[in-house]
């Protein structure tokens, strides 16, 4: 079924530890977006990707390193776990925007649930 | 970025229309209106959006006022799967890619 793929659903972990998680879509959308959703802040944009080979920073990038070598594929590392990065993260995918702007809706994964001890 | 003022919790009846409001008072004339929902432990799901006219498809239709400050989604027919947190989002044109800013938006719970 075509759509928007994140792996793994739940991750445990230690600090220090490098850990990617992964996220697939097979719209060929050119944008896709990491997010991470915590108590009390909603979701957060941590970086962003308009195409292969670009990639740009969110709100909340630090500590994090993504890459997107095919259009499909965006994953996210965390170079040196640290507790605070204990969250729900989502990536989502747009369409290219042509014209105006704003007017491709972005569509989620289900999320993976990342616990760092 | 624009900001989006929604009450926090509503409740609706099985079977009624839910009738979300947002404000939206300092959004710009090429700022589009977003409706998002996120049921527990899934996904933001997208529901509709609209720049002026007012939209409908097969979840919901979406209401704009003239001046463009406010905006209410409807859920026509509410069913118990309809309850969620529903948010209403200014889409930030190309402002890192067009990012979705959520606030704290309105929980929704559909009751028998």
């Amino acid at each position: 079924d075509a759509g928007i793929t994140q792996s793994p659903r739940y991750k445990i972990t230690e600090t220090g530890r490098q850990v990617t998680l992964m996220c697939h879509q097979t719209w060929s959308h050119s944008y896709m977006f990491w997010y991470r959703q915590d108590l009390g802040h909603g979701l957060r944009l941590i970086y962003y990707s308009a195409a292969a080979d670009i990639t740009d920073k969110g709100e909340v990038p630090d500590g994090y390193v993504v890459s997107r070598s095919k259009t499909e594929n965006f994953p996210l590392t965390l170079e040196s776990a640290t507790r605070s990065q204990t969250s729900v993260y989502f990536c989502a995918s747009s369409g290219q925007m042509e014209g105006q702007a704003g007017n491709q809706p972005q569509h989620f994964g289900d999320g993976t649930r990342l616990s760092i001890l | 970025d624009a900001k989006t003022t929604q009450p926090t919790s509503m409740d609706c009846a099985e079977g009624r229309a839910a009738n979300l409001p947002c404000n939206h008072s300092t959004i710009s004339g090429n700022e589009y209106v977003y409706w998002y929902r996120q049921i527990h432990s899934q996904g933001p799901q997208y529901i509709i959006h609209g720049l002026k006219n007012n939209e409908t498809n097969e979840m919901a239709s979406l209401i704009i006022t003239e001046d463009r400050k406010s905006s209410t989604l409807i859920l026509p027919h509410a069913t118990l799967r309809d309850t969620a947190v529903y948010y209403c989002i200014v889409r930030v044109e190309g402002n890192q890619g067009g990012k979705l800013i959520f606030g704290q938006g309105t929980e929704l719970s559909v009751k028998p």
